[in-house]
């Protein structure tokens, strides 16, 4: 156990829609990643945010959003969702910006009909 | 721009093998380098990581890296496989940017004979 959570587990909803996924760090991380896996990208960072801010943005889709909240929770929140969005999404938090290793959640499948 | 290069998406030993999982990087400053693993329905566990110093990385379950700057490698191995060491094993490389973001390789299917 990363100490890492991620909610929900499992996600299906349809195209079109939209859905929030929420991902709590490890307790004194400040810093939370979002990445996205699936067969034909691999593993791709979305997005990183540091103690509420937003510090890099990897191949984050337009219809895609994030924030961290003052209490370090995330949410990555995914809309128009298209068939190829499909996925299995990580969270991961590490202590400090960077140059740290990074916890990962167990991830949140999402799979759009 | 960095990069991570995974050879073999599949590899398979025998039980009892020595395991050996290449990674080849690119980056343009000293790297930060790290291997996880990932069992099926799990997320990813950190196998071990080079920041700097040594260059021979001990992890968890055995495994070792060496960080070998002349050929930009970081190959992942261990003496003698084991039946539950069977997941997909990745390489991440950070640092360059500033943001520490993780680089991922396409990752490396493991597969252990009995």
């Amino acid at each position: 156990d990363s100490g890492v959570t991620q909610t929900p587990k499992h996600l299906i909803t349809a195209t079109g829609q939209r859905v929030t996924l929420r991902c709590s760090p490890r307790s004194g991380d400040l810093s939370v990643y979002w990445y996205q896996q699936s067969l034909d990208q691999g593993l791709q960072f979305l997005i990183q945010y540091y103690n509420g801010e937003e510090r890099a943005k990897g191949n984050i889709l337009e219809r895609f959003s994030a924030q961290q909240f003052p209490d370090l929770h995330s949410e990555l929140n995914l809309s128009s969702l298209e068939l190829g969005d499909s996925a299995l999404y990580f969270c991961a938090s590490s202590v400090a910006a960077g140059g740290h290793e990074q916890f990962f959640g167990p991830g949140t499948r999402l799979t759009v009909l | 721009a960095q990069s991570v290069t995974q050879l073999g998406s599949h590899v398979s030993v025998s039980e009892g093998a020595l395991v050996l999982l290449r990674c080849n990087y690119s980056s343009s400053v000293p790297p930060y380098l790290f291997w996880y693993v990932q069992y099926p329905n799990q997320g990813l566990q950190l196998l071990l990581k080079y920041t700097t110093g040594a260059t021979l990385v001990k992890g968890i379950n055995g495994f070792e890296a060496e960080f070998k700057k002349s050929e930009t490698s970081f190959h992942l191995t261990k003496p003698s496989a084991h039946m539950s060491d069977a997941a997909e094993y990745f390489c991440a490389v950070s640092g360059a940017s500033g943001t520490y973001k993780y680089i991922f390789g396409t990752g490396t299917r493991l597969k252990v004979l009995a």
